[in-house]
C-alpha cells in the first residue's frame, strides 16, 4: 500500500523550463492538494482539488497549473519555471469534510526542485 | 486574510515537557491540526481539534480556545525522535484547505 506517491523526488530546471510533477495515491480519497515549502517556512497551499473534475486556486497559484487527471491522480505543471519557484513540493490527501477522518491530510514524501 | 504564530524553537531535554503555542487571525474557523515534521521528512498528522478543550494522544496532547483564537501542543516525556519541527494549521469552514504556521523547531537535548 504505496499510500501519496509523488515523481520525480528530484529535480533541476533552467529558468524557463517546463516541467510537470506527478502525484497518484491508493487511498480512495476524495481530495488532493499540492503545497509547496521553502527553507525553514511552513506549506503553502498552491492548488486543490476537492474532488475529482474540479480544481482551485490557494495561496500561491501563480506560475503553476494543475489537472486532476482522475480520482488517483493530480499533477502540477510549471510552465516556465523561475528561480522563486525553487521549493520542495507536496501532495498531499484527505477524505472530504463531511466524512470521517475528514480532517487528516496525508502528505506524499516531496519533490525537491531546484530552478538555476 | 489569515495569520498563525508560533514559537521559532524550543530547546528541552529528555523527559521534559514542552508547550508549543500557537495563536491564530483567520475568518470562518473550523478547527485547529498540529502536524510534525522530522528534517528531510513529510509532515506527518498529530491532532486536532474542533471544540474547545483539551485532545490526548498518548504523550502528545492539543489544546483549543475558541474564543481566544488559541491553542497548544503539549509534548510530555520528551524522546530523542521527538527533535522536529511541529506547524499548527488552520481548517477553514469553508472546505478542507489548511493554512500552515511557520513552524516550530524543537530540539531535544540529552
Amino acid at each position: 500500500n504505496a499510500g501519496v506517491t509523488q515523481t520525480p523526488k528530484f529535480q533541476v530546471l533552467k529558468t524557463g523550463q517546463s516541467m510537470t510533477l506527478q502525484c497518484a495515491q491508493d487511498m480512495n480519497h476524495n481530495s488532493m492538494y499540492w503545497y509547496r515549502q521553502d527553507p525553514g517556512m511552513g506549506l503553502r497551499l498552491i492548488y486543490y482539488s476537492a474532488s475529482e473534475g474540479t480544481t482551485d486556486k490557494g495561496e500561491v497559484p501563480n506560475g503553476y497549473n494543475v489537472s486532476r487527471l482522475n480520482k488517483r491522480e493530480f499533477s502540477l505543471r510549471l510552465e516556465s519555471a523561475a528561480p522563486s519557484q525553487t521549493s520542495v513540493y507536496f501532495c498531499a490527501t484527505s477524505f472530504t469534510v463531511s466524512e470521517p477522518s475528514g480532517n487528516t491530510i496525508y502528505f506524499g514524501e516531496g519533490s525537491w526542485l531546484t530552478v538555476v | 486574510g489569515q495569520s498563525l504564530e508560533q514559537p521559532s524553537e524550543v530547546t528541552a531535554v529528555e523527559g521534559a515537557i514542552v508547550q508549543i503555542n500557537c495563536t491564530y487571525q483567520t475568518s470562518g474557523f473550523y478547527g485547529l491540526s498540529w502536524y510534525q515534521q522530522h528534517d528531510g521528512g513529510a509532515p506527518t498528522f498529530l491532532s486536532y481539534n474542533a471544540l474547545d478543550g483539551l485532545e490526548e494522544t498518548g504523550r502528545f496532547s492539543s489544546f483549543l480556545s475558541r474564543s481566544d483564537s488559541y491553542g497548544y501542543l503539549l509534548l510530555q516525556e520528551l524522546q530523542m525522535k521527538d527533535s522536529a519541527s511541529y506547524f499548527c494549521a488552520v481548517r477553514k469552514a469553508a472546505g478542507n484547505k489548511l493554512t500552515f504556521g511557520g513552524g516550530t523547531r524543537v530540539l531535544v537535548k540529552p
